[in-house]
């Protein structure tokens, strides 16, 4: 069983296009995130959600919309996509908040062309 | 500030050696220190973690130090498998832990020769 499981693993898509990334977690995890990894392998994080209450949400352009329809599920949305936007994206989580193990999805890579 | 810098950018080790990876800081704030391995496809798995209340943690061949007034710490890996060889991040948290957050280190690419 996968702890965190995100899909799609890799993603396609248009500049301009709108789409979605999903994140699930098995493990009960109060806390769950999203982090962007550069080019570079540069981790950054996004969007921290509590319970389904968004807690960090850093500089990120509003074309990203988190949603956390309940506990166990934090999906990403973004619309009109940019070159820049090309990352791969991992979902995480942890038991509550960032000081205790946060366990990573397997990330989705997105490449705008 | 917030910034954590890790070095090196890159690291080739002979099998059997030791591996060590550097990070430094300046926000005093930071209270919890993790290290973050990742193999090629996969996301980060937690490898070894510290409180700056001790000086060294110590977990199979994995050692972090932890030097709190000269704001650094760093991770040796002794006797250094071929296994081994992925990306280390180190990171910091910021904030309380509920609504904190960790500041990831550029990442060390590490191979280690057979």
């Amino acid at each position: 069983d996968t702890a965190v499981s995100q899909t799609p693993k890799y993603l396609v898509t248009q500049m301009g296009n709108d789409k979605s990334i999903k994140c699930e977690q098995n493990l009960g995890h109060d806390t769950m995130y999203w982090y962007k990894q550069d080019s570079k392998k540069f981790l950054k994080i996004m969007f921290s959600y509590n319970n389904k209450e968004l807690i960090i949400n850093e500089t990120v352009p509003n074309r990203f919309s988190p949603k956390s329809p309940d506990k166990a599920h934090l999906n990403l949305h973004i619309n009109s996509l940019e070159l820049g936007d090309s990352a791969v994206y991992f979902c995480a989580s942890s038991l509550q908040g960032v000081s205790t193990e946060a366990f990573f999805g397997q990330g989705t890579r997105l490449t705008v062309v | 500030q917030q910034q954590v810098k890790q070095s090196p950018q890159s690291l080739i080790v002979q099998k059997g050696g030791i591996s060590i990876i550097n990070c430094a800081y300046e926000n005093t704030a930071f209270d919890y220190f993790p290290w973050y391995q990742q193999f090629p496809g996969k996301g980060p798995a937690l490898l070894i973690a510290i409180r700056p209340d001790v000086s060294e943690k110590k977990e199979g061949r994995f050692t972090i130090s932890f030097n709190k007034s000269a704001k650094q710490f760093s991770l040796h890996i002794m006797d250094s498998q071929p296994g081994d060889s992925a990306t280390y991040f180190c990171a910091a948290r910021y904030g309380s832990s509920n609504t904190g957050k960790l500041i990831f280190g550029q990442g060390t690419t590490l191979q280690v020769k057979p």
